[in-house]
């Protein structure tokens, strides 16, 4: 089966740093992603990360530790609009290149 | 404005209505997918099209009837639903049969079953 967690809310200020986790457990791997969702909106695709290490995109940046099944995603010089829902997602190696499964979502409050 | 396109963005229905949903896409994805997402959680896989055929089904009631009638578009046609079906209902797409291709999320179709 797959199991994957994530911190339900956190808080943080603009201008600063935050790191938002992600464990998972799953029978195999292959390929994790990381989602932003602003209430009422799209989910938007943010990060692929399918090997260890760190990539990063402008202000955000994703990790992956495969042998602890472990990610993190990292937000540099927040702004108010970061402000959303944050998705884990794992790639379910057991069906289709298609199927994805989420995380319960981490949601993002920045304080002024 | 998000490159999936789903109508109506609001739909409000009885449980004895017929209504479908739509959902287009013009990025030439051959993979297609519905979602259904309750307040403060995350999308719940329903259907997964892959090149116009239904691959996955999540043992989703009878009451939702998925469509594909070509490689832009993908229905949803709803009968005799709950409310507890009350919910945001996304529609995605993605390259299919590449591994590292996301999905793309259309701003979904907020229905509300009285």
């Amino acid at each position: 089966g797959q199991n994957i967690d994530q911190p339900t809310e956190m808080t943080a200020t603009e201008g600063a740093i935050v790191q938002i986790n992600c464990t998972y457990q799953t029978s195999g791997f292959n390929g994790l992603f990381w989602y932003q969702q602003h209430a009422g909106e799209a989910p938007t695709f943010l990060s692929y990360n399918v090997l260890d290490g760190l990539e990063e995109k402008g202000r955000f940046s994703s990790f992956l530790s495969r042998s602890k099944g472990y990610s993190y995603l990292l937000l540099k010089e927040l702004q108010m609009k970061d402000s959303a829902s944050y998705l884990c997602a794992v790639r379910d190696p057991y069906s289709s290149a298609s199927k994805i499964i989420f995380g319960s979502g981490t949601r993002l409050s920045i304080r002024p | 404005d998000t490159e999936v396109t789903q109508t109506p963005k609001h739909l409000v229905m009885g449980m004895t209505n017929k209504k479908s949903l739509k959902c287009e896409q013009h990025m030439g994805h051959r993979a297609m997918y519905w979602y259904k997402q309750k307040a403060k959680k995350p999308p719940e896989l329903m259907f997964v099209y892959s090149y116009e055929k239904l691959s996955i089904n999540e043992s989703v009631p009878s009451r939702f009837s998925p469509e594909c009638p070509n490689s832009s578009l993908l229905n949803l046609h709803l009968h005799a639903l709950q409310p507890e079906d009350s919910a945001l209902y996304l529609c995605a797409s993605s390259q299919e049969g590449r591994g590292n291709q996301p999905q793309h999320f259309g701003d979904g179709t907020r229905l509300s079953i009285l």
